[in-house]
């Protein structure tokens, strides 16, 4: 099946540094990527959606200017958490989309902790 | 708008126990429905999804049938293994994004 990719897939930084996060499709084109925050024992939570080429869509209540999303290829998109302090820190997913099928595949994760 | 609640875990069991893991849902029309598994270290798989009414989706041993009328999606495995031991995320879709339940953590012991 399809294989998606995070890095790092945890990270320590100091409160103020910003952190970016890699997501890559490793054996299919993704024309869309999605972002995904899961917090302990909740569910995942849509960030924002990624198309190749465009500005992501950001969901309702997620700043925009905190969390720079880029999608250059259709292999890699990536988020930046600007600016991180510990209320940021929370497990970050994401799942690119196969075009036609429809159906998403998911990376492993990245675990941020922010002090 | 569109919510997903089901069951909290952990659920332990032995293994070859039958197993259900509850999830309802609340949504405007008629969203697909889901079920992801997401084992120790690994990203979430898809395990099997309905698309309308009275849909049952199965894999692995694995079945879940689209209840409209009680708004319901629950999994069910007739004999549980250790192998399975895994979090289970009820979701459905609509305007193609996913909205998930938190998550039922399952441990299956031998």
């Amino acid at each position: 099946g399809a294989v998606v990719s995070q890095h790092p897939s945890r990270v320590i930084c100091k409160s103020g540094t910003s952190v970016k996060i890699e997501c890559r499709s490793l054996d299919f084109q993704a024309t869309t990527m999605f972002w995904y925050r899961q917090f302990p024992k909740q569910s995942l939570m849509l960030m924002a959606t990624s198309n190749e080429g465009s500005k992501a869509t950001y969901e309702q209540g997620v700043e925009k200017d905190k969390f720079l999303i880029n999608h250059a290829s259709l292999t890699l998109s990536t988020l930046t958490v600007t600016s991180a302090h510990p209320e940021d820190s929370s497990f970050y997913i994401c799942s690119a989309g196969v075009p036609v099928s429809e159906t998403q595949y998911f990376g492993p994760g990245t675990r941020l902790l922010v002090l | 708008g569109d919510s997903v609640t089901q069951m909290e875990g952990p659920v332990t069991l032995s293994e070859e126990a039958f197993l259900t893991i509850n999830c309802t849902y609340t949504a405007t029309g008629y969203p697909s429905l889901f079920w992801y598994v997401q084992y120790p270290g690994e990203g979430l798989q898809l395990l099997l999804k309905a698309t309308k009414a009275d849909d049952k989706g199965s894999n692995k041993g694995f079945e879940a049938t689209y209840r409209k009328e009680t708004t319901s999606f629950h999994l069910e495995k007739g004999s549980v293994q250790v192998s399975d031991s895994a979090v289970y995320f009820c979701a459905l879709e609509y305007g193609n994004k996913l909205v998930f339940g938190a998550g039922t953590i399952l441990r299956v012991k031998s």
